[in-house]
C-alpha cells in the first residue's frame, strides 16, 4: 500500500464548479500537511499547508480529519487557471516528504 | 529573488554511462532535498541534506546513487553506471531551514538513459 494515496482523475468539470479532492496517508505518525500544485512538466509549488481545524485560502479550502487520516481540497469557482495536478503531501520523521503521484484536474471553457 | 536552479535541463545518455546533476539552491537555504519523478509517478525522496551532511540517505534506490555537498550550497547527484530504469525528472529543493514546511524546487533535469 502507497504511503499516500489519491484519485488519480482525471476531473473534467467546467469553469465555475466546485470540485472536491481527497487524500488518505497510511502513517499515523504524520505530522505536517500540505497540497502542492504540479503543472505540466513543471516542478511542484507549495498551494497551501492543511491545518486540523481546517483553512481557507481564497477559493481553496483544505479539511485534515486525523482520526480518518484523510486530507481533502475544494476548490470552488473553478477557473481555466486552476488545471493542473495536484499533489497531496505527508512530512513524517524530521525531513521527509512523501508525495502522493497527484489528482489531475482539467476546467474546461 | 533567484530561484533553485539545477542543471542541466535535459540529459541524454547511454546505458552505462555515468551523469552528474548539479543543484544551486536559494542563497542561504541551508536544506537540500533530491526527488526524482518517473512517468506516470508520485515524486520519490532520495536524499536530504542539512548543510553539508546528509542525514538522510534512505531514499537512494542503490549503491549506484551518490549525492554531495560542498560550502553549504551547491549539491550534485551522481548516477554511476546508469541503466534505463533510471530514466526520470530529477528534483531538487531547498528549504531556509530543515524545519521549514515549505520546500522550494527547481525546474528539474530530465534524465533519459538509452
Amino acid at each position: 500500500r502507497k504511503e499516500v494515496e489519491q484519485d488519480p482523475g482525471p476531473f473534467n468539470v467546467p469553469e465555475g464548479a466546485t470540485v472536491a479532492f481527497n487524500c488518505t496517508y497510511s502513517n499515523s505518525a504524520s505530522q505536517s500537511f500540505f497540497w502542492y500544485r504540479q503543472d505540466c512538466r513543471k516542478e511542484p509549488k507549495l498551494l497551501m499547508s492543511v491545518y486540523s481545524s481546517g483553512n481557507e485560502d481564497g477559493r481553496f479550502t483544505a479539511q485534515l480529519n486525523r482520526a480518518s487520516q484523510y486530507i481533502s481540497l475544494l476548490i470552488r469557482d473553478s477557473k481555466l487557471s486552476d488545471s493542473a495536478t495536484y499533489l497531496c503531501v505527508v512530512r513524517t520523521g524530521f525531513q521527509k516528504l512523501v508525495f502522493g503521484t497527484g489528482t489531475r484536474l482539467l476546467v474546461s471553457p | 529573488g533567484a530561484g533553485v536552479s539545477q542543471s542541466p535541463s535535459n540529459k541524454v545518455t547511454e546505458k552505462g554511462k555515468d551523469v552528474e546533476l548539479r543543484c544551486d539552491p536559494i542563497s542561504g537555504h541551508t536544506a537540500l532535498y533530491w526527488y526524482r519523478q518517473s512517468l506516470g509517478q508520485g515524486l520519490e525522496f532520495l536524499i536530504y541534506f542539512q548543510g553539508n551532511s546528509a542525514p538522510d540517505k534512505s531514499g537512494l534506490p542503490s549503491d549506484r546513487f551518490s549525492a554531495e555537498r560542498t560550502g553549504g550550497s551547491v549539491s550534485t547527484l551522481t548516477i554511476q553506471r546508469t541503466q534505463q530504469e533510471d530514466s526520470a525528472v530529477y528534483l531538487c529543493a531547498s528549504s531556509f531551514t530543515s524545519r521549514d514546511n515549505e520546500q522550494f524546487f527547481g525546474p528539474g533535469t530530465r534524465l533519459t538513459v538509452l
